[in-house]
């Protein structure tokens, strides 16, 4: 069955330092959303992405993070300078279409920031 | 805004047992719903969807179903074992302006089942 694939499995990273989060979607999907969980909180959305651009992001995703598809496979998110707070599960999620069947999730990225 | 409840936050039972969680939201214009499995520091891995239009649906063992009018929706598991030991979460797809839609989780219910 076709997987999400998400790299690195955990990241640990100083305060103000740059990370990038990678994710190789579904192959023929089309849509493509990062969404995190805190510790002990719900999963919530981040961001959509449609057609080499954002679609809808929530009001967590502020100017620090960003988000690319730099080829035809990749989907990267970038926190530019991490805080104490960005500390979560970070995943990735892919969709043929908007709705219809749902999400497909990768196994995640927790990223520690120390 | 959309909020889903998941009660309860916590259930053990015995091996064998049959057992409901319950979901609930509070804007009933979904697209569909979604459950999903979340093992320990794992990721997230999708059990069944329910389309809007549907009232249940079946997996082995799983079997989901939807009142959309009245915000709910239960995830029923027939005979239990430890290894259905996970958080369960519930998220419901809805429409969030433009052409976009979205996933809105629960906080799950934390499910234990002992041997």
């Amino acid at each position: 069955e076709p997987e999400v694939t998400q790299t690195p499995s955990h990241q640990v990273t100083q305060m103000g330092q740059e990370v990038i989060l990678r994710c190789v979607p579904i192959s023929n999907h089309l849509y493509f959303y990062w969404y995190r969980q805190i510790l002990g909180q719900k999963v919530e959305f981040l961001v959509s992405f449609y057609n080499n651009e954002i679609s809808e992001k929530s009001e967590i995703f502020d100017d620090q993070f960003s988000v690319e598809r730099p080829d035809g496979s990749n989907f990267t998110l970038k926190i530019r300078s991490t805080k104490l707070e960005d500390s979560a599960m970070y995943f990735c999620a892919s969709s043929a279409d908007r709705a219809v069947n749902g999400y497909t999730f990768g196994s995640g990225t927790r990223l520690t920031v120390v | 805004k959309q909020e889903v409840t998941q009660i309860p936050a916590a259930l053990s039972v015995p091996e064998g047992e049959n057992l409901v969680l319950n979901c609930s939201f509070t804007d009933s214009a979904i697209y569909n719903l979604q459950w999903f499995r979340q093992d320990p520091g794992k990721g997230l891995t999708s059990l069944l969807l329910i389309q809007s239009s549907q009232r249940e649906q079946t997996s082995g063992r799983l079997n989901a179903s939807l009142d959309k009018s009245s915000g709910r929706s239960t995830l029923y598991i027939a005979a239990s074992q430890p290894g259905d030991s996970a958080t369960y979460l519930c998220a419901v797809i809805g429409y969030s302006g433009g052409s976009n839609y979205k996933l809105t989780f629960g906080k799950g219910t934390l499910l234990t089942v002992n041997p």
